[in-house]
């Protein structure tokens, strides 16, 4: 059984340049939320996707979107990138909204913005 | 809004004595809560949770978890370390039912175990 998956696993971006990232969850799973975690932090909420909607969203600005497919993978969307934005990005997937479980975490992707 | 706090960014212990990593709570109606371990270039591997009932909770790899809710702590714990077990450890908690699809992070603690 599949964990969740995500691709790519480093990426290396110039500031102002667009980046998408991907995401496949849990064999099972329906839910996809997305983090970032900048270097000596924990993980910061971005947004969940649930039956291909934004449920969810945290403080992050409009340059990050989301979209999630039919399949339920999902894909963060980060436009006019800045230094800042170098982290690494998390996925997580879970199963249904609402719900008392846990969510399952990717390996993430390391992006670093020059 | 919720919050977990993670006061020590660093424990250092012995293999085979007992650890403690400490969490505190801020939420508003009854707490979700969640320890994650984080290992080097690899995500979050669930731990374990508490939602209700029990105060002492049982998870994987040995670990276990103290919730207390006149002090609003839930501190890990693991009664013999294992020089295996250093690695980044996370708090987390669910936010409530109007927003219960956020999770919040603690700022993390490293673990660091010595043969």
């Amino acid at each position: 059984d599949a964990g969740v998956t995500q691709s790519p696993t480093h990426l290396i971006k110039t500031r102002g340049q667009q980046v998408t990232l991907r995401c496949s969850p849990k064999s099972g799973h329906d839910t996809v939320s997305w983090y970032q975690q900048a270097l000596g932090q924990g993980p910061q909420f971005i947004f969940q996707y649930y039956e291909e909607e934004e449920r969810q969203r945290g403080n992050f600005p409009d340059r990050f979107s989301g979209h999630q497919f039919p399949n339920y993978s999902s894909e963060l969307n980060v436009n006019a990138l800045l230094l800042g934005d170098s982290a690494l990005y998390l996925c997580a997937s879970s199963r249904g909204t609402g719900t008392s479980g846990e969510q399952y975490f990717g390996p993430g992707t390391r992006l670093t913005v020059t | 809004a919720q919050s977990v706090a993670q006061p020590e960014d660093q424990v250092n212990v012995a293999e085979g004595n007992p650890l403690t990593v400490k969490c505190t709570y801020s939420v508003s109606g009854n707490p979700y809560l969640f320890w994650y371990v984080q290992y080097p270039n690899r995500g979050l591997q669930f731990l374990l949770k508490y939602i209700t009932g029990d105060n002492l909770v049982k998870g994987s790899y040995g670990f276990e978890a103290e919730f207390n809710k006149s002090q609003t702590s839930f501190h890990l714990k693991k009664p013999s370390a294992l020089v295996s077990d250093s690695a980044l450890y996370f708090c987390a908690v669910r936010d409530s039912w109007v927003n219960f699809n956020k999770f919040y992070f603690g700022s993390g603690t490293k673990l660091n175990v010595k043969p």
